[in-house]
């Protein structure tokens, strides 16, 4: 058990360009979750996945922002025109989901820095 | 989910210790209480979690109060390394959500341990 991982850790962009991040969870997990969080604040939910279905998204969401789990394993966020207000750590957990647990494990996270 | 009320600080002596309370006056019957932790630039580092009765496991104890109102979390003998913010997070089991599967994370409570 590797554990989740993310890639890359740090991202440095300029304003207007397109950012993808990758998030490999544990191995047989069944969801994938997506988290932003901006200094001094905790983690807040922007969607996720349970196989390659994305069954929620949160407001936070906006069309600028994509994900996909296109086989149920790994998953890629897309930031498309990114703005400096996207600058924030970008969390990935996973869950193997079964009845009355769903305990989320989550990676390092990749930190965005948009100048 | 309930809301939940922490401490914004603590600190501890190393070696003592550490009691982190939490109030979730509105739980739900078939809602679980979740703590986790975040070291400084760290993603969160899941802890324990319970519904009703006190659990233990090889990082700290979860005591419930029979009302369910409030919880402490307790970390036996705190080191250095256990400083971080600790968030206490109440979520209903999978298959009885309304809204997801979402983490609600608060600011949580600063834990210091003191050498």
């Amino acid at each position: 058990d590797t554990g989740v991982s993310q890639d890359p850790r740090h991202k440095i962009t300029k304003r207007g360009q397109n950012v993808t991040f990758r998030c490999d969870p544990i191995s047989e997990h069944n969801r994938l979750y997506w988290y932003r969080q901006t200094l001094g604040q905790g983690p807040e939910f922007l969607t996720y996945f349970q196989n390659e279905a994305q069954l929620e998204k949160s407001r936070l969401l906006s069309d600028r922002f994509s994900a996909e789990r296109p086989k149920g394993s790994f998953s890629t966020l897309e930031i498309q025109r990114t703005e400096q207000g996207d600058s924030a750590m970008y969390l990935c957990a996973s869950s193997l989901v079964t009845w009355g647990s769903d305990t989320q494990y989550f990676g390092p996270g990749t930190r965005l820095t948009v100048l | 989910d309930a809301k939940t009320t922490q401490p914004p600080s603590m600190d501890c002596a190393e070696g003592r210790a550490a009691n982190l309370p939490c109030n979730h006056s509105t739980i739900s019957g078939n809602e679980y209480v979740y703590w986790y932790r975040q070291i400084h630039s760290q993603g969160p580092q899941y802890i324990i979690h319970g519904l009703k009765n006190n659990e233990t496991n090889e990082m700290a104890s979860l005591i419930i109060t029979e009302d369910r109102k409030s919880s402490t979390l307790i970390l036996p003998h705190a080191t250095l390394r256990d400083t971080a913010v600790y968030y206490c997070i109440v979520r209903v089991a999978p298959g009885e959500e309304t809204s997801g599967s979402r983490l609600t994370f608060g600011e949580g409570t600063q834990l210091t341990v003191n050498p």
